[in-house]
């Protein structure tokens, strides 16, 4: 039972447009999200992250928005630049379960950025 | 600079012999953690541990045990190889239970049993 989901296995945008990439999820319990970025032969690493109490996080060119009702958030990337390559994992948690913080990872969507 | 250090980039070992991957951090954390990432799974938690000789099982657990002896090393043991757990191992840690979901990651141990 997938309960992260990323529909979309690869995004493929212009440099200096807009990147959305998407997460959907179906455990209510979760009230804690995060997207992490991996390279090629790198670890990921995290980027942003949003509480359930917020509908929106914003940090430099990332944003994150949160659809609690829709079980959705998306993140932005404004304006695109090629480094920005690279694939994209959104994760969950359950803060107030008892699930000792785990994460449960999407499986990850790869973005490239054409210059 | 927060660092976690898996000793070996690529690893190639044969069917039933037994494996370690080894992790170190250096930044004190107390909560450390292994993940493995296959094409089109994603990354699925093994083993995790919040305290010296301290160890919970992850979500898929079977065929792995861990250790971690030092507060700063967290090894994964597989006992007997199979060809199914050719993959690429990520170990990470965090600095405490309360911000365990922004996890440092290590570069990763790619695993081939034959």
């Amino acid at each position: 039972d997938q309960q992260v989901k990323q529909n979309s296995p690869s995004l493929s945008v212009q440099e200096g447009r807009i990147s959305i990439l998407n997460c959907d999820y179906t455990n209510s319990m979760f009230d804690y999200f995060l997207w992490y970025k991996k390279y090629p032969a790198e670890g990921p690493t995290f980027l942003i992250s949003i509480s359930s109490i917020k509908d929106k996080n914003e940090d430099g060119r990332f944003t994150v928005f949160l659809n609690k009702s829709a079980k959705h958030l998306s993140l932005h990337i404004v304006p695109s630049q090629p480094g920005d390559s690279a694939v994209y994992f959104c994760a969950a948690s359950d803060r107030g379960g008892g699930s000792n913080y785990k994460l449960t990872f999407g499986k990850g969507t790869l973005l490239t950025v054409n210059p | 600079d927060v660092k976690v250090t898996q000793s070996s980039r690529y690893l190639v070992k044969r069917t039933g012999e037994k494996v370690f991957l080894e992790c170190v951090q250096d930044m004190d954390h107390e909560n450390m953690f292994w993940y493995r990432q296959d094409p089109g799974l994603g990354l699925r938690l093994i083993y995790f541990s919040y305290d010296v000789k301290m160890k919970e099982k992850g979500d898929i657990p079977e065929g792995y045990s861990v250790s971690r002896e030092k507060k700063e090393r967290f090894s994964l043991i597989l006992e007997s190889a199979s060809t199914n757990q050719t993959s690429m191992y990520l170990c990470a840690s965090s600095i405490t239970r309360a911000t365990n979901e922004k996890l440092f990651f290590g570069s990763g141990t790619q695993l081939s049993v034959l």
